[in-house]
């Protein structure tokens, strides 16, 4: 089956702790990103990368730090600089940026204890 | 800065009624337009998009939208909906150059 997985589907977090969620794609995309969505507002971008090793800031860039060493993973750590990161993150992936249409994982809940 | 606007947050409809969204954005120039659903429990999905051409775009489960130039409209219908039409939709804008914004969202209940 192709497509987008996320891991895990909740998390939570102490205070002053770093997190790293899974972002994990077999569509054999270039370009990846990730989204904070939250009640009444959308989704917002964190990062994207459009090619391994390269990875650019999005929207909301502060308190988050991303890597891209294989084509199929795109981790995001969520740092304790992140004052409020409370949130669903979604991630996405598409054939490369110039191809727009996005294709979405299931989705993380993190939780603040 | 570029922005995505959904009129309605909340809306409620009872089985086999007309469903009209609302969507506009502030983008100048060539526009790529999504429609997304996220049904309870279940991942973002494309319901429909518009690049070019027809600007009345046909999706998934009998949804349409047509795409208004002069009113930076792309907004979504859908003639009688069902209970399992229950969900939230997204409206999401890009153009060739920036990344792709997300509107509010839209919450559909639909009364059985």
């Amino acid at each position: 089956d192709g497509g987008i997985t996320q891991s895990p589907k909740y998390l939570f977090r102490k205070e002053g702790q770093n997190v790293t969620l899974s972002c994990e794609q077999n569509l054999n995309h270039d370009a990846m990103y990730w989204y904070r969505q939250d009640p009444g507002q959308g989704l917002r971008l964190i990062y994207y990368s459009q090619i391994v090793n390269d990875f650019q800031k999005g929207d909301i860039a502060e308190g988050y730090s991303v890597s891209r060493e294989k084509k199929e993973s795109f981790p995001l750590t969520v740092t304790s600089a992140q004052k409020n990161p409370t949130a669903f993150y979604l991630c996405a992936s598409s054939m490369s940026r110039a191809v727009k249409t996005q294709y979405f994982g299931p989705g993380t809940r993190l939780l603040v204890l | 800065a570029q922005s995505v606007s959904q009129h309605n947050h909340h809306v409620i409809l009872s089985e086999a009624a007309s469903l009209e969204l609302g969507c506009n954005y502030s983008y100048g120039g060539t526009v790529n337009l999504f429609w997304y659903v996220q049904y309870p429990g279940q991942h973002l999905q494309l319901l429909l998009k518009y690049f070019s051409g027809d600007p009345l775009v046909k999706g998934i489960k009998g949804f349409e939208a047509e795409f208004i130039k002069s009113k930076f409209s792309f907004n979504l219908r859908k003639p009688s909906v069902q209970w399992s039409d229950t969900a939230e939709y997204f409206c999401a804008v890009n153009d060739n150059n920036n990344d792709m914004r997300f509107g509010a969202g839209t919450r559909l209940t639909v009364k059985p």
